[in-house]
C-alpha cells in the first residue's frame, strides 16, 4: 500500500516561474514531513521539512504548505532557476515503536526541469 | 567532515551471483538505513539499524536479502543469487538520535546492474 502520493510525476517550469509539487498521504500517524533534492548520480539531500503544528514553512525560495485536515502537503519553488532542476522526493516519517530511529515513506518523485 | 560513503559505486554482475554492498555512515552517527531506488521510482525502505537494537528487517524484499553492522558503524547488504529484478541502486543513510533531530543524511548509492 503506498502511503505516500507524489504528484505530478514531471514538470517543466519556465525561469523565474513558481514550480508546485504535491503530496498527500494516508497515516495520520506520520509527524515529521520533509522534502528531498536529488540530482543524477548522488543521494537524496534534506531540502526542507516541516512537523504537523505549523502550517507554513519558508527557507529562502522554498515554502512547505501543509494542510493537516485534508492530509496534504505542497513544495512551492519560488522564482524557479534551472539550478534547481532535479528530482524532488516528498517523505512522511513516523517514530518506530522501538527506540527513537524514524522510518521515512517517501513519494514517487517528481523530475524538475527549469528552462532557461 | 565527511559524508556517508558507499562502495563500489556500480557494481555488475550475473544472474545468480551474490553481491555484497558497503556503507560507512557518519561518525557518531547511531541509526544506519538502506534503501533501494528502482529506476523513475521512489525510494524502497528495506532495513534500518538502531544502536545496538535488532535491525528492523521489515523492508527487505526477500530471505536472499540480509544486512549486518559491525561494531555499530560500517554496514553491509548482501544479496545473495541476484535476480534481474535486482538491479537498482542501493542508497545508504545515517542519522543522529537526537531529541529533535530527524535528518537522514544520504550516501551516493551504489548502481547494481544484474546480467
Amino acid at each position: 500500500q503506498q502511503q505516500v502520493k507524489q504528484s505530478p510525476q514531471s514538470l517543466i517550469v519556465q525561469k523565474g516561474g513558481i514550480s508546485i509539487i504535491n503530496c498527500a498521504y494516508e497515516n495520520t500517524a506520520f509527524d515529521y514531513f520533509p522534502w528531498y533534492q536529488q540530482f543524477p548520480g548522488k543521494g537524496p539531500a534534506l531540502l526542507i521539512a516541516i512537523r504537523p503544528d505549523v502550517s507554513e514553512k519558508k527557507e529562502g525560495r522554498f515554502t512547505i504548505s501543509f494542510n493537516k485536515s485534508a492530509k496534504q502537503f505542497s513544495l512551492h519553488i519560488m522564482d524557479s532557476q534551472p539550478g534547481d532542476s532535479a528530482t524532488y522526493f516528498c517523505a512522511a516519517s513516523i517514530k518506530k515503536s522501538s527506540g527513537s530511529a524514524r522510518q521515512l515513506t517517501f513519494g514517487s518523485g517528481t523530475q524538475l526541469t527549469v528552462l532557461p | 567532515g565527511a559524508g556517508v560513503s558507499q562502495s563500489p559505486s556500480n557494481k555488475v554482475t550475473e544472474k545468480g551471483k551474490d553481491v555484497e554492498l558497503r556503507c560507512d555512515p557518519i561518525s557518531g552517527h547511531t541509526a544506519l538505513y538502506w534503501y533501494r531506488q528502482s529506476l523513475g521510482q521512489g525510494l524502497e525502505f528495506l532495513i534500518y539499524f538502531q544502536g545496538n537494537s535488532a535491525p528492523d528487517k521489515s523492508g527487505l524484499p526477500s530471505d536472499r536479502f540480509s544486512a549486518e553492522r559491525t561494531g555499530g558503524s560500517v554496514s553491509t547488504l548482501t544479496i545473495q543469487r541476484t535476480q534481474q529484478e535486482d538491479s537498482a541502486v542501493y542508497l545508504c543513510a545515517s542519522s543522529f538520535q537526537g531529541t529533535s533531530t530527524y535528518e537522514q543524511y544520504f550516501g551516493p548509492g551504489t548502481r547494481l546492474t544484474v546480467t
